[in-house]
């Protein structure tokens, strides 16, 4: 595709569940992002993929939070226990590698009840 | 920490004017500085600025970095609807590659 792709592209869950997002970065971009918005706020960093491993996870809120990139391209946050305050949109980018601009997907919006 | 601060909040003007937008920051170790704009969900990327004094142009749009004053400007001339979003404003490290976003500027142009 041309272009970063996320899914679900909504997901309602309720409290104390367990959720996966996913990510489909840019074909050949090796950095990929996932970063956190809620409303009315610029989105905010959680953790950077270079390749298969987590380069950077300083944004991760707490240990519910957790994502893989086990073959470099596709990529998976997970939440366990998902608190009424983990909802918001989360967006997934990704760059060429980490020197170029990242390209943002359309985002998945994480309803918690 | 990292600070970015963006202004206005929002503003409405009619089709044709232009608009400038605004973006502050104080960053430790400063690689970049990125424009995006926001409809809905999926922020589209405009700008990135590395270097100070020098325009960036895409046609209605352009934008400029002063390291200095360590600020930016986005205008927009001969505003359209279709230029209505929300406009987010990036800073990155030299040493890291996270982004650190503004809260945004909402602007409504209106026929």
């Amino acid at each position: 595709g041309a272009g970063v792709s996320q899914t679900p592209s909504n997901k309602v869950t309720e409290k104390g569940k367990y959720v996966e997002l996913r990510c489909d970065p840019i074909s050949g971009h090796t950095a990929l992002y996932w970063y956190r918005q809620s409303l009315g706020q610029g989105p905010e960093f959680l953790i950077y993929f270079q390749g298969t491993g987590a380069a950077d996870d300083s944004g991760l809120p707490n240990d519910r939070f957790f994502a893989v990139r086990p073959e470099g391209s596709v990529s998976t946050l997970k939440i366990q226990r998902t608190e009424r305050g983990d909802s918001a949109v989360y967006l997934c980018a990704s760059s060429l590698n980490p020197t170029y601009e990242q390209y943002f997907g359309p985002g998945t919006r994480l309803t918690v009840t | 920490e990292d600070k970015v601060v963006q202004s206005p909040l929002s503003l409405v003007v009619h089709e044709g004017d232009t608009v400038t937008l605004n973006c502050s920051y104080e960053v430790t170790n400063f690689r970049s500085l990125l424009w995006y704009k926001q409809e809905k969900k999926a922020p589209t990327f405009l700008f990135m600025l590395t270097s100070s004094g020098i325009e960036k142009k895409s046609g209605r749009l352009s934008s400029i970095l002063d390291k200095k004053e360590l600020f930016s400007i986005l205008n927009i001339t001969a505003t359209q609807t279709g230029d209505s979003a929300v406009y987010l404003c990036a800073v990155e490290r030299s040493n890291d590659y996270k982004l650190s976003f503004g809260a945004g500027t909402t602007v409504t142009v209106r026929a």
